[in-house]
């Protein structure tokens, strides 16, 4: 059974602070990693994804790997209440028949940025 | 253009009704997806489509049907459902279901069967 594990929260950070969100998953089989947004009511976007170790950055937003502790994290710098919603970590693998690859999702941390 | 576009918006519908949700993409993408959200939970994966051909049914209930008549839309046929069916159904497409791509979802239908 692949797992994808999140604090589910929540957590809230004061606006300007860093908001720092982690994921762990069990198949060392994955390769691909990836951060969706997901407001309330809405549905999911992604804002990052991420494929080899280490750190990707894009704008305020900051996505880190290590697939030696099979951990994968998001960083928010500089939060803003509009940053406030759920981030959902998924993980890319082959699907159980073998055929298609597909999202494991973890259960989401819901983020609020305090004015 | 990297919109995933689903219609409609929120669909109410009876235990008995036959109805239809409708998904469509023009990003050239191959791969198209199924998904089924309830409150506060992730997404659940309900089918893929795989260059038009269903390549994953997680053991999904028939009364949902899913179709794919060509590479650019996919429809979810819903009949005879039960309450607990009531969810948000989400469409997703991405390049192709092979390789490790990110997927790209639409706004959703919201669902409720009474």
């Amino acid at each position: 059974q692949k797992e994808v594990e999140q604090n589910s929260g929540p957590l809230s950070v004061p606006e300007g602070a860093i908001a720092s969100l982690n994921c762990t998953y069990s198949d060392r089989g994955s390769q691909s990693f990836f951060w969706y947004r997901q407001y309330s009511g809405k549905s999911p976007e992604l804002i990052m994804f991420i494929y080899s170790n280490g750190d990707k950055e894009d704008g305020r937003f900051t996505a880190q790997l290590n697939k030696a502790s099979q951990y994968v994290s998001l960083l928010i710098r500089d939060s803003q209440p509009s940053d406030s919603a759920t981030y959902l970590c998924a993980v890319s693998g082959v699907g159980s028949s073998g055929s298609a690859r597909q999202l494991t999702f973890g259960s989401g941390t819901q983020l609020t940025v305090l004015p | 253009d990297t919109e995933v576009t689903q219609t409609p918006k929120h669909l109410v519908m009876g235990m008995t009704n036959k109805k239809s949700l409708k998904c469509e993409q023009h990003m050239g993408h191959r791969a198209m997806y199924w998904y089924k959200q309830k409150a506060k939970k992730p997404p659940e994966l309900m089918f893929v489509y795989s260059y038009e051909k269903l390549s994953i049914n997680e053991s999904v209930p028939s009364r949902f049907s899913p179709e794919c008549p060509n590479s650019s839309l996919l429809n979810l046929h819903l009949h005879a459902l039960q309450p607990e069916d009531s969810a948000l159904y989400l469409c997703a497409s991405s390049q192709d279901g092979l390789s490790n791509n990110e997927q790209f979802f639409g706004p959703g239908t919201r669902l409720t069967v009474l």
